[in-house]
């Protein structure tokens, strides 16, 4: 159990225009879902954190506009990067927390974001 | 300061062989947990093993075992009988504060190789 997912697994774009990744838990309802970001060879870094219904939370330095969250349901959150620029090319990886096992994340497969 | 020290970038551990890779946290709360996640070239981040701040006996999943030093604030993770399939990043990660509220933080991960 506890699995989650991504679409798309990876993809290309150019540059200026948007990208919408899902992530969605598949066997559990998920009340809270984080967005992180992975540089080669580096830690996750924790971009925002999702409530179903609620406006997302933002880490410091992530600019909300650029990074559009969206959770619409428990078991769907989506990550819009707007006017995608190379340097947002990237890892992207979220997490579904289940709400009766607050205590463990589980992390979906990832999107590799490739801005040309 | 960091709140999670991983001081190790590789560990090299030949088949069979037991291994323990090192994890060092910060933090001045009384309520924290501690994550171990193993990440393999795929990408995806796997949850190997949970500790928490009041448990008093160490965490153990199969062939996975957490050495908690809580003074020390060290928690470590040790893999008996190494596999091949174990070659991965492996990331400690900490939630401080009370678990329906709270963020992870990684460290900046450990690159174990197993060689036959």
């Amino acid at each position: 159990g506890a699995v989650v997912s991504q679409h798309p697994s990876r993809v290309i774009c150019k540059s200026g225009t948007s990208v919408k990744i899902e992530c969605r838990s598949l066997d559990f309802q998920a009340t809270t879902m984080f967005w992180y970001r992975q540089f080669p060879k580096q830690s996750l870094m924790l971009m925002a954190t999702s409530n179903e219904g609620s406006k997302a939370t933002y880490e410091q330095g992530v600019e909300k506009d650029k990074f559009l969250i969206n959770h619409a349901s428990l078991t769907l959150s989506t990550l819009t990067v707007t006017s995608a620029h190379p340097e947002d090319s990237s890892f992207y990886i979220c997490s579904a927390r289940l709400r009766s096992r607050v205590e463990t994340q589980y992390f979906g497969p990832g999107t590799r974001l490739l801005v040309l | 300061a960091q709140k999670i020290t991983q001081t190790q970038p590789g560990m090299f551990v030949q088949e069979k062989e037991a291994v323990t890779l090192d994890c060092t946290y910060d933090t001045s709360d009384q309520s924290y947990g501690l994550f171990w996640y193993k990440q393999p070239s795929s990408g995806e981040m796997i949850f190997l093993i949970y500790q928490g701040s009041y448990d008093e006996q160490n965490a153990t999943e199969g062939r996975y075992s957490l050495n908690f030093q809580k003074a020390r604030k060290s928690a470590n993770l040790v893999i008996s009988a190494s596999q091949l399939g174990d070659s991965a990043m492996y990331f400690c990660a900490m939630r401080e504060g009370r678990s329906g509220y709270s963020t992870l933080t990684f460290g900046k991960g450990t690159m174990l190789l197993v060689s036959p």
